[in-house]
């Protein structure tokens, strides 16, 4: 399976602050990426999609692609308790959806 | 709107005996389908996907194989489990054009004792 590589964390951050995750990739022919959120013993849900390279807002949460660099970012703004979880990056080459083992965050009240 | 159904929820099964998880998607034809498996604190391994009837795509060798017999239906089979089978296993879909977004049913938890 292609590579994508995240810090397993765990990351904490204070309440109100930003919290930074990120995700690099192997596959130059990677198309479309992702960030999802997982509870634990949840299913993951969808929280953001980018497929060109810049910044995509939406909320609290932007989302940054550099191609070149193969590297995929995503920012929390305010932080708050309830987005404690496990965040997963995806990239898509084609129909396939490669996940990275995700970045545990804890956000402290 | 387009949902997906996978069942059951949790599952306890013997070593050597069969498997089959069933997963079906609603509000949508011709949908991409996928099976993925999460072990106890990993990520997401891409098992099976399919992009149409009778089209299974294998991503890794094992005793687990996958089935389509209708557009909205995808079916994940063993003969006989294996200790190392057990984990938390994903069902999604996308509605099949390239961008377009992965959603998950709720899960099924196989504990393989």
């Amino acid at each position: 399976q292609k590579e994508v590589e995240q810090n397993s964390g765990p990351l904490s951050v204070p309440e109100g602050a930003i919290a930074s995750l990120n995700c690099t990739y192997s596959d130059r022919g990677s198309q479309s990426f992702f960030w999802y959120r997982q509870y634990s013993g949840k299913s993951p849900e969808l929280i953001m999609s980018i497929y060109s390279n810049g910044d995509k807002e939406d909320g609290r949460f932007t989302a940054q692609l550099n191609k070149a660099s193969q590297y995929v970012s995503l920012l929390i703004r305010d932080s708050q308790p309830s987005d404690s979880a496990t965040y997963l990056c995806a990239v898509t080459p084609f129909h396939q959806f490669y996940f990275g083992t995700g970045t545990s965050l804890t956000v402290i009240p | 709107s387009q949902t997906i159904h996978q069942w059951p929820a949790t599952l306890v099964q013997p070593v050597g005996s069969p498997l089959s998880l069933e997963c079906t998607v609603e509000g949508t034809s011709n949908p991409n389908l996928y099976w993925y498996r999460q072990a106890a604190g990993r990520g997401l391994q891409l098992l099976f996907y399919s992009v149409g009837i009778g089209q299974i795509s294998s991503e890794v060798p094992q005793n687990l194989s996958a089935s389509r017999p209708q557009d909205r239906q995808f079916i994940l089979s063993s003969k006989k489990l294996l200790l190392s089978d057990s984990g938390f296993y994903l069902c999604a879909f996308t509605r099949g054009s390239t961008g377009e977004k992965l959603f998950f049913g709720s899960g099924t938890q196989l504990s393989v004792l």
